[in-house]
């Protein structure tokens, strides 16, 4: 059964970097096509961060791509997300995802964490 | 910049029919963008309903339904019943590596 969980402070003081971690288990993370991150802030919608591809390519949304790092440890089974300069407005709930099928869609995905933004 | 739309709330009766749609600010939604439709609940993760357009996830009821209406991306729910009372999200894969959600929308039940 294939489980994926976040992991990182809950609290970031204002610009700070944010730090979390995807664990991944019951499955190869080096047999996955990409690797995601999706963010909920409360009460709105979902945004798509970024993915990372098997290849090492990595596509982020345009409007955080100054300031966001996905990387894969594949020797761990982790992937990971760095936001730097954080403001309350980076506030939300962090979702882990992955790709498991090549089209493009997450099939499996972490149970999200609360990272709150304040001092 | 690139924006998803999608109704933000919608309502049907118990047993009826709704489609719920997923269009670009500027162009036309095909299957190029391997739409994705997500359901959600309070406080879970999202929930894939249909990737590439029109195929169900393993699990996923057959009233659920994915299409190409016009121009956008269509997502049917045939014979609503309560607990299809979410939020749905669907998502476009730009060429440029980029996805991009939509906004949402609220589907009510009653």
């Amino acid at each position: 059964q294939v489980q994926l969980q976040e992991s990182g402070p809950g609290l970031v003081k204002p610009s700070e970097t944010l730090s979390l971690t995807c664990t991944v288990s019951g499955y190869s993370i080096s047999s996955g096509y990409y690797w995601g991150w999706i963010r909920q802030p409360p009460g709105k919608g979902l945004e798509w961060i970024g993915s990372i591809y098997h290849s090492g390519s990595a596509y982020y949304n345009p409007s955080l791509k100054s300031r966001v790092t996905i990387s894969v440890d594949t020797s761990k089974n982790q992937f990971s997300l760095k936001l730097s300069s954080v403001t309350a407005a980076d506030t939300a709930v962090y979702y882990c995802a992955e790709d498991s099928s090549g089209y493009y869609y997450f099939d499996y995905w972490g149970q999200g964490t609360l990272v709150t933004v304040s001092s | 910049q690139t924006v998803v739309t999608q109704e933000p709330s919608f309502s049907v009766s118990p047993g009826g029919t709704v489609t719920l749609t997923c269009g670009l600010s500027s162009g036309s939604v095909s299957t190029t963008y391997y739409p994705t439709w997500y359901q959600q609940t309070p406080g879970q993760a999202p929930r894939t309903l249909i990737y590439s357009t029109n195929t169900r996830s393993s699990g996923v009821p057959d009233r659920f339904s994915g299409s190409i209406l016009g121009n956008k991306a269509a997502l049917t729910i045939t014979g609503a019943q309560a607990d299809d009372e979410s939020d749905y999200y669907c998502v476009l894969h730009m060429g440029s590596g980029i996805s991009v959600f939509g906004g949402g929308t609220k589907l009510t039940v009653l």
